[in-house]
């Protein structure tokens, strides 16, 4: 079946530095989705890319979504504290008719002040 | 505007029994979705409602059931729980039903099942 990988699971960094997590899937994406959660909260939706190789910036947020529409990066420039928590990518369900959401397992940030 | 809301935060149960959990959308949005949170599975989608019919299933057995009323709200049924029914249960709204819209979710439902 269609799956979904984040990498790498865990990430710890100083303050100040940069912050990379990757999502590939196993089939072409029609989209994908980026949230973040915070400790102890729920996920809030990022950012949506849909086009083949589009880079998308949030401050100091840059997403990536390849160009064979396979994989995507979320790359964090600085680290700050507020980064801290987990980042998940989702993608629609390829064998579902596209019609449900498959997520990723998650890469959680730690950020050392 | 007001976010997703979902009632209780917290609720602890014994094996066998049921539960049931709500969720009111944001105003205007039509879509709910459910999902559960495990440390080990992650996010695992339960089922989408859209103008109270049931439009999407994920695989979980069905013990898990739901609805959702013409005002949107949707409530979630855990019958004859069970120790792994232990989660973080997440309601999540969006405007149109399906994959294409962003999803908002609400602080969730910590379910502890003893």
């Amino acid at each position: 079946g269609q799956q979904v990988m984040q990498i790498p699971q865990y990430q710890h960094v100083q303050e100040g530095e940069d912050f990379t997590t990757y999502c590939n899937s196993s089939t072409t994406l029609s989209n994908i989705q980026w949230y973040k959660q915070r400790p102890g909260g729920h996920p809030v939706f990022l950012i949506q890319l849909v086009k083949s190789g589009e880079v998308k910036k949030q401050k100091r947020l840059t997403f990536q979504f390849g160009e064979a529409k396979k994989n995507s990066s979320l790359h964090i420039t600085a680290t700050q504290t507020t980064d801290v928590g987990t980042y998940f990518c989702a993608v629609p369900d390829n064998a579902g008719n596209n019609r449900k959401l498959i997520w990723g397992l998650g890469t959680s940030l730690a950020v050392n002040p | 505007k007001a976010g997703v809301t979902q009632t209780p935060r917290y609720l602890i149960k014994t094996r066998g029994q049921q539960v049931t959990l709500s969720c009111s959308p944001i105003s205007g949005h039509r879509s709910v979705s459910w999902y559960q949170q495990t440390p080990g599975q992650g996010l695992q989608f339960l089922f989408e409602y859209f103008s109270e019919t049931q439009r999407n299933k994920g695989n979980f057995p069905g013990r898990f059931s739901g609805r959702q009323f013409s005002n949107s709200r949707s409530e979630m049924n855990v019958s004859t729980l069970e120790l792994g029914d232990s989660a973080l249960y997440l309601c999540a709204s969006s405007l149109a039903q399906g994959v294409g819209s962003p999803l908002h979710f609400g602080n969730g439902t910590r379910l502890t099942v003893t």
